[in-house]
């Protein structure tokens, strides 16, 4: 079945620090999502990518789609105390567009 | 999401004890979706429903079952709990949208420990 794999696993950064996480799938996706779930929280929706090669901005989150959609990346600038979390990626295939979920790359920030 | 709710919030159990999880949505979707949640292992799909007769399951279905009541309500239940089944459960719902979008809202999750 499909899977989908993140990188780092874990990844600590100072404040003011940039902060990239890598989402690879074994197959072709359709489209990307990324989530972001707070301490204690639930995944909440942050954006999502259709096209390949795709690059998405929101404020000092910058997303790609890797143009053969099998990969993707979430790259924070000047990461803040805020950013902490874990970030999931889940992509979207195959007949019944079912998602699957990354393994989740967990933030912390050390101010 | 306050549309998505799960109950009980918190259960501790015994192993070999029923337990049941219960989700609720007033999004109106008709697809729902049971996760758990391991540290390191992310969100792994436990069983998915498009709609009320359908119900399909997901990577890690072995020892669980589910029950789509109304649109509205999709039930997980582990009929014999054991120890390796202590986890972080999440219930989600989507929609799918034009062009295959989809944004799956989750509820605050049910924190399972089986002793």
């Amino acid at each position: 079945g499909q899977q989908v794999m993140q990188i780092p696993q874990y990844q600590h950064v100072q404040e003011g620090e940039d902060f990239t996480t890598y989402c690879n799938s074994s197959t072709t996706l359709s489209n990307i999502q990324w989530y972001k779930q707070r301490p204690g929280g639930h995944p909440v929706f942050l954006i999502q990518l259709v096209k390949s090669g795709e690059v998405k901005k929101q404020k000092r989150l910058t997303f790609q789609f890797g143009e053969a959609k099998k990969n993707s990346s979430l790259h924070i600038t000047a990461t803040q105390t805020t950013d902490v979390g874990t970030y999931f990626c889940a992509g979207l295939s195959g007949g019944y567009q079912k998602v699957t979920f990354g393994t989740g790359t967990k933030l912390q920030v050390i101010p | 999401d306050a549309d998505v709710t799960q109950t009980p919030r918190n259960r501790i159990t015994k192993t070999g004890k029923r337990i049941m999880l219960e989700c609720s949505q007033t999004k109106g979707h008709d697809r729902m979706y049971w996760y758990r949640q391991d540290p390191g292992l992310g969100l792994r799909l436990i069983y998915y429903s498009f709609d009320v007769k359908d119900i399909n399951k997901g990577e890690i279905s072995d020892g669980y079952s589910v029950s789509r009541q109304a649109q509205a309500k999709f039930s997980l239940s582990l009929e014999s709990a054991i120890p390796n089944q202590t986890a972080l459960y999440f219930c989600a719902t989507s929609e799918l949208g034009l062009a295959g979008v989809e944004t799956q809202y989750f509820g605050p999750g049910t924190r399972l420990l089986v002793l």
